[in-house]
């Protein structure tokens, strides 16, 4: 069975700090993709990166990081110095084989103060 | 307009109402999506239109009813529906129907069934 956990239901941090969103995962397939994605307060979910399970290569976009690791079934979302405009819920989701249906994690709310 | 666009924004509706939900995406994509996002339960896929064929209907109630005249259109006609149907329902395309395709999402309507 495929499964996407989110552990950290809401995080609270203040402007400027660095943190880090955890995704675990868990699939039998070798194959298989990997996505982030952002739902600010206004409702619209914004895809924020793909990765297959093919490419373990650690990504970076600014001030947004990602962390795949196959060993831990893990693929972590770092935000560096991050802003208040970063708040938001974050999802990370997993697709395998042929199907249409991507497997969400619960989400994790992420409020930044200033 | 850019993007994945849902009209409207804000839908309230009484149980014996008939209404639409229409979606519009101006990315050239071949793929449609109708999901369902309630309070405190993980997105959940409803329907998947690949070059305006119904491919995926996830045990989805008769009273919702999706609608596909082309590939930048699509609608979910809603009938006789009930107080737990109340959600926000957000529509999203994609490049091609599949695993390894990103999708966009639309802004959601905001649905109240009373």
């Amino acid at each position: 069975a495929q499964k996407v956990t989110q552990a950290q239901t809401e995080i609270s941090v203040v402007e400027k700090e660095d943190v880090t969103l955890d995704c675990v995962y868990e699939t039998r397939d070798t194959t298989y993709y990997l996505f982030w994605y952002k739902q600010p307060p206004s409702g619209e979910l914004v895809f924020l990166i793909r990765r297959n399970s093919f490419d373990e290569q650690n990504e970076i976009s600014g001030r947004y990081s990602w962390n795949f690791q196959k060993s831990t079934s893990s693929f972590n979302f770092t935000i560096t110095a991050s802003q208040v405009v970063d708040s938001a819920v974050y999802f990370c989701a997993l697709s395998v084989g042929s199907n249409y249906q991507l497997i969400w994690g619960a989400g994790t709310k992420l409020i930044i103060k200033p | 307009e850019t993007g994945v666009t849902q009209t409207p924004r804000h839908l309230v509706m009484g149980m014996t109402n008939k209404k639409s939900l229409k979606c519009e995406q101006h990315l050239g994509h071949n793929a449609m999506y109708w999901y369902k996002q309630s309070a405190k339960k993980p997105l959940e896929l409803m329907f998947v239109y690949s070059l305006e064929e119904r491919v995926e209907n996830n045990s989805v109630p008769s009273r919702f009813s999706p609608e596909c005249p082309n590939s930048s259109h699509l609608f979910l006609h809603l009938h006789t529906l009930q107080p737990e149907d109340s959600a926000l329902y957000l529509c999203a395309s994609s490049q091609g129907a599949g695993p390894s395709y990103e999708q966009y999402f639309g802004p959601g309507t905001r649905l109240t069934v009373t």
